[in-house]
């Protein structure tokens, strides 16, 4: 098992311009998360999608899209890069809400 | 608002010695609280995880305890390896529409020097 991927580990983008970030998980876990982690700040939830074919807004959902292609795949969307968008993105995955989650190995992303 | 709250912000140990760290939450209903490890460049990994009637938990050189009433959690290191320098990270869910959302603490930066 793979356990949760993300594509691409790193990234740089100019102001305005449009990216998605992939992530994707073998271990038929229901419910799938995504986190931006800034330096001293804790992770904070972006968007989650508790079974296929939900999303919801987490606590920083502004200048995001997410997309819960199927049971395996959840990817993350910046229309209109900004520069506070700077950040370490990361992917979770649980089985049930309430059990373990599950993180991927991050995306460096940088906006110039 | 759910908060949680860790405690002290970084640590300095000498290897081989025991340390505690500590979080506070305010986060209803509550539903389980977890501990992760973080390791530098890396995602989080979990250590331990308790629901509401848990008390204690362990993993290896880890132990973990949860005082529900007083809303209080801590994670104890034994014997302390250079391995175990990295972000603790205190995870607090609560329920919410039938889902789980957690709320994280800034974490406790150890460093165990030789």
């Amino acid at each position: 098992n793979a356990g949760v991927t993300q594509t691409p580990k790193f990234q740089v983008l100019k102001t305005g311009q449009s990216m998605t970030l992939q992530c994707a998980q073998d271990m038929n876990h229901n419910s799938m998360y995504w986190y931006r982690q800034d330096p001293g700040m804790g992770l904070r939830l972006i968007y989650y999608s508790a079974s296929e074919g939900t999303t919801d807004k987490g606590e920083v959902p502004n200048g995001y899209n997410v997309s819960r292609l199927n049971k395996r795949e959840f990817s993350l969307r910046l229309e209109s890069a900004a520069p506070s968008q700077t950040s370490v993105y990361f992917c979770a995955s649980t089985a049930m809400s309430y059990n373990e989650q599950f993180f991927g190995p991050g995306t460096r992303l940088t906006v110039l | 608002k759910n908060q949680v709250e860790q405690s002290p912000q970084s640590l300095i140990i000498l290897e081989g010695k025991n340390c505690t760290l500590q979080c506070n939450y305010t986060v209803s209903p509550f539903s389980n609280l977890r501990w992760y490890k973080q390791d530098t460049g890396r995602g989080p990994v979990s250590l331990t995880i308790m629901t509401f009637s848990e008390n204690t938990k362990s993993n290896g050189r880890y132990t973990a305890t949860l005082d529900a009433d007083t809303k209080q959690s801590s994670l104890h290191i034994t014997a302390s390896q250079l391995s175990d320098s990295a972000s603790y990270i205190c995870v607090v869910s609560d329920r919410s529409g039938g889902s789980y959302i957690p709320t994280f603490g800034r974490g406790t930066s150890l460093i165990v020097h030789p």
